[in-house]
């Protein structure tokens, strides 16, 4: 499991209020992503991290921000929550450092907004 | 960008049948391609990748480049199969990874 752990497990909370899931590593690997999982769309990347300090969008990064300060965390937060970001939030990190390297994951975050 | 397509969102065989996941993918490079499982109550986990040439818990995928296919298949599907299948295509860059919308297999005793 690459010893990810992801935090919190579940949440809910109202619209319009700050969210941070945080995802931890303990495998020093360079990568970090964050997904999320919703029916019909598959994984969908929101943002990912190359290094410390050094993110990049993904498809899907409209109303998140991240932040990795430490290799081994990597922080995604809902400014203002949504409904339509009522979903299951995964984190990965890549297990080599480019090409052909497995992701692992986290168990998932699940988040609903009210 | 790349783009890949799951077309079936349900797929349900009977133990013994043979089992076939359509992964299509769009991009103009040579991507390398995997497939995700998530069985339940488990993490998402990697399946097989096209460059090992594998075959995993029985299933084999192959690469059809004229197609831009990464189909898997597996001739004797059983119970345990039952789950979440993801097709992916990592971009020559090496560091994101597309994910499909998924297939939820059943196989059913």
């Amino acid at each position: 499991d690459a010893g990810i752990t992801q935090s919190p497990r579940h949440k809910v909370t109202e619209t319009g209020t700050p969210v941070t899931l945080r995802c931890h590593q303990t495998e020093n690997h360079r990568y970090m992503y964050w997904y999320r999982q919703d029916p019909g769309h598959g994984l969908r990347l929101i943002h990912y991290s190359y290094g410390v300090k050094d993110t990049d969008k993904g498809e899907v990064s409209d109303g998140y921000s991240v932040s990795r300060s430490k290799t081994e965390d990597f922080l995604l937060t809902l400014e203002s929550a949504t409904s339509s970001q009522t979903s299951v939030y995964f984190c990965a990190t890549l297990g080599t450092s480019g090409f052909n390297g497995e992701l692992f994951f986290g168990e998932g975050s699940r988040l609903t907004v009210l | 960008a790349q783009r890949v397509t799951q077309p079936e969102k349900l797929l349900s065989v009977f133990k013994g049948a043979p089992v076939e996941l359509k992964c299509n993918y769009s991009y103009s490079g040579s991507p390398e391609l995997f497939w995700y499982v998530q069985y339940s109550r488990q993490r998402l986990q990697l399946l097989l990748r096209h460059i090992s040439r594998e075959s995993i818990k029985g299933f084999t995928a192959d690469l059809n480049k004229g197609e831009t296919s990464f189909h898997l298949k597996k001739p004797f599907a059983q119970e345990e199969d039952s789950a979440m299948y993801y097709c992916a295509c990592q971009e020559t860059s090496g560091s994101r990874l597309t994910f499909g919308e998924g297939t939820q297999l059943t196989v059913n005793p």
